[in-house]
């Protein structure tokens, strides 16, 4: 079984520019989360996607960043214009239908390296 | 101050070593999770706590619900053992949102 895929593992951009991250899940997945760890910090919930619907957006920034999940599959996350402080590791985790965390294991991806200077 | 807070932050041992990492949280929670992640590597989980002990290997992870505190033991510590060790929790008021702890950083030398 494949796992949590996402790319790509390292970005490098300049401020004002845009970036589109993605996470294909575990085929069957319902549940997507994105998750951030900006440096020195703890990782922090973003969003978290039920099929296609966004059933809690409460962690994202500001409307910079923009999270789809196209067909209930893979999810981009895209941030728009990038800001120096958006620099972090942004991670991807997918579950099966269930109540989250607490009953069903979360599968974590590699994440992805964002830099911006 | 952070809902979940672990100790130490790094941690250095001799291989052979016990190691114990601890966490706490101020939250009510439904479950607690010890993840580790080594360098340049995912996430990955280790256990789901939500009462008593789990033991996987070398690993036994331990929860106090009453005192809100949970430790991750290592025994004969090896140096693939090197990691940094998470502590997070689903909280009971919305069980799909985990809430991280900052990690430990453990580094065991030959």
């Amino acid at each position: 079984e494949a796992g949590v895929t996402q790319f790509p593992s390292h970005s490098v951009i300049e401020k004002g520019q845009t970036v589109t991250l993605r996470c294909d899940p575990i085929s069957g997945h319902d549940n997507l989360y994105w998750y951030r760890r900006v440096m020195g910090k703890e990782i922090k919930f973003l969003l978290h996607f039920v099929k296609e619907s966004k059933q809690d957006e409460s962690g994202m920034p500001n409307n910079r960043f923009l999270a789809e999940r196209t067909g209930g599959t893979y999810s981009t996350l895209k941030v728009q214009p990038a800001e120096l402080e958006d620099s972090g590791v942004y991670f991807c985790a997918s579950s099966q239908e269930g109540p989250g965390w607490g009953s069903y294991g979360y599968t974590f991806g590699s994440g992805t390296r964002l830099t911006v200077v | 101050k952070n809902e979940v807070e672990q100790s130490p932050q790094n941690l250095t041992a001799q291989e052979g070593e016990f190691i114990t990492i601890n966490c706490s949280y101020s939250v009510g929670i439904s479950a607690l999770h010890w993840l580790q992640q080594h360098p340049g590597g995912g996430i990955v989980s280790l256990f789901m706590l939500s009462s008593g002990k789990k033991k996987h290997g070398r690993l036994i992870a331990t929860i106090n619900i009453q005192e809100k505190h949970s430790s991750l033991h290592i025994t004969a510590s090896h140096p693939r053992d090197s990691a940094v060790y998470i502590c997070a929790v689903s909280s009971s008021y919305n069980t799909d949102k985990l809430i991280f702890g900052t990690g430990t950083r453990l580094q065991v030398f030959p």
